[in-house]
């Protein structure tokens, strides 16, 4: 099993150009997010989705968009991308149970985005 | 809103002592998850520990384990015989029955030789 993947792991993009970025997991979870991680900030949670079709935000969801047409593939879009941008991303997925040991997020291996 | 708090930014260990990361939370939900991951400067992201907020023990698994004191509201991790290679950060996170997982800052371990 591959777990989490996530397409690309780097990319540099000009102030206003947009991108997509490809999270795809094969453990058949139901829950999958989008983390932004920034120095000395830990890891924010921008959306995240509990099942195909359905999208819900998190805590800096501003700037970005996401959808979830299969179970298995999670986008976020950055539809006019800002130097406040310049992070890593990182994708996880996690079984439905929220509450015990099964609540355990799996993590992509991250994707470091520049916005010049 | 719950909220994840590590006072310690940067911690040093001499290799094959025990070392506490602090982490206390915030939340006014009786049932809640606590999780420690682990990053290694290869980036990843590593699920150490988990705590139930209705374990009656601490937990452990292998060399960590976590010191839960639920009316402090603190859920330390313990590494007990550090090694080389457990030099990282590491992050406290929370979920619970209304909001999803929310991280701490982390606080990254140097272990010395």
């Amino acid at each position: 099993n591959a777990g989490v993947t996530q397409t690309p792991k780097f990319r540099v993009l000009k102030t206003g150009q947009s991108m997509t970025l490809l999270c795809a997991q094969d453990m058949n979870h139901e829950y999958m997010y989008w983390y932004r991680q920034d120095p000395g900030m830990g890891l924010r949670l921008i959306h995240y989705s509990v099942g195909e079709g359905t999208t819900a935000k998190g805590e800096v969801p501003d700037g970005y968009n996401v959808s979830r047409l299969k179970k298995q593939n999670f986008l976020l879009g950055l539809e006019s991308a800002a130097p406040s941008q310049t992070s890593v991303y990182f994708c996880a997925s996690s079984y439905p149970t929220r509450m015990d040991r099964d609540g355990e997020q799996y993590f992509g291996p991250g994707t470091r985005l520049t916005v010049t | 809103a719950q909220k994840i708090t590590q006072t310690q930014p940067g911690m040093f260990v001499q290799e094959k002592e025990a070392v506490t990361l602090d982490c206390t939370y915030d939340t006014s939900d009786p049932s809640y998850g606590l999780f420690w991951y682990k990053q290694p400067s290869s980036g990843e992201m590593i699920f150490l520990i988990y705590q139930g907020s209705y374990d009656q023990q601490n937990a452990t698994e292998g060399r960590y384990s976590l010191n839960f004191q639920k009316a402090r509201k603190s859920a330390n991790l313990v590494i007990s015989a550090s090694q080389l290679g457990d030099s990282a950060m590491y992050f406290c996170a929370m979920r619970d029955r209304f909001d999803d997982m929310r991280f701490g800052a982390g606080t990254r371990l140097t272990v010395k030789p």
